[in-house]
């Protein structure tokens, strides 16, 4: 059964910082994706990792992954208040999507 | 990326009734769709697959007889949850892809609450 691990799943971040959400997962896979959840709505797709060394920014987002250490990060450059929202990371297989628990996300002046 | 939409958006019920929500894939022809169930402050919990013209696979521990799914066509996906208790209540999440795409579109969900 493949597993997806987040850490950390609640982060407190100050408006300018950087920081880091990690997932890790089980099983081998070339295919991992983030989301974003804002409260009450669905999922918002922010990046598909399809290879090794797979590397995506987008604005002040960053994701990467790493199918050897079975690793994706997704790194947050100068913290702003509209990037407050839950960060999933998901794995796929068959098609089917494994989720991690979530990053709860609170940006503070 | 795909649109997806997903009605009702919100919908309350009492319990002992049934509920059925829709899932349509359009712009393009979905020929697999995924249920998922979302409870508060949770992640998302895959329920069923399934392909158009075929009965849904179901992850273990969902009543296939609670959670009846059909996907009559390449566009449209219905979950009807049975007799609905209480603990049914959950943002129930619709996503379509197909073979030639490497990634599930997702539909904006449905709150359900049964009293």
């Amino acid at each position: 059964e493949l597993k997806v691990e987040q850490n950390p799943l609640f982060l407190s971040m100050q408006e300018g910082k950087n920081y880091t959400i990690y997932c890790n997962y089980s099983t081998t896979s070339d295919r991992l994706y983030w989301y974003r959840q804002d409260p009450g709505k669905s999922l918002e797709s922010l990046f598909v990792l399809l290879s090794n060394g797979a590397v995506k920014q987008e604005g002040r987002l960053m994701a990467s992954l790493d199918t050897k250490a079975r690793l994706s990060t997704l790194h947050i450059t100068a913290a702003v208040h509209d990037l407050s929202a839950t960060y999933f990371c998901a794995v796929g297989g068959d098609y089917k999507l494994s989720f991690g628990a979530g990053t709860t996300v609170t940006v503070r002046a | 990326g795909a649109v997806v939409s997903q009605h009702p958006s919100r919908v309350i019920c009492k319990s002992g009734t049934s509920v059925k929500i829709e899932c349509r894939s359009l712009d393009f022809q979905a020929t697999t769709m995924f249920w998922y169930r979302q409870f508060p402050k949770q992640s998302l919990m895959l329920m069923a697959t399934s392909n158009e013209g075929s009965k849904a696979t179901y992850e273990q521990g969902v009543e296939k007889d609670k959670f009846l799914i059909n996907h009559a066509s390449l566009t449209l996906s219905t979950l009807t949850v049975t007799s609905a208790h209480p603990e049914d209540s959950s943002f129930y999440i619709c996503s379509v892809t197909a073979s030639s795409y490497n990634e599930q579109f997702f539909g904006p969900g449905t709150r359900l609450t049964v009293l």
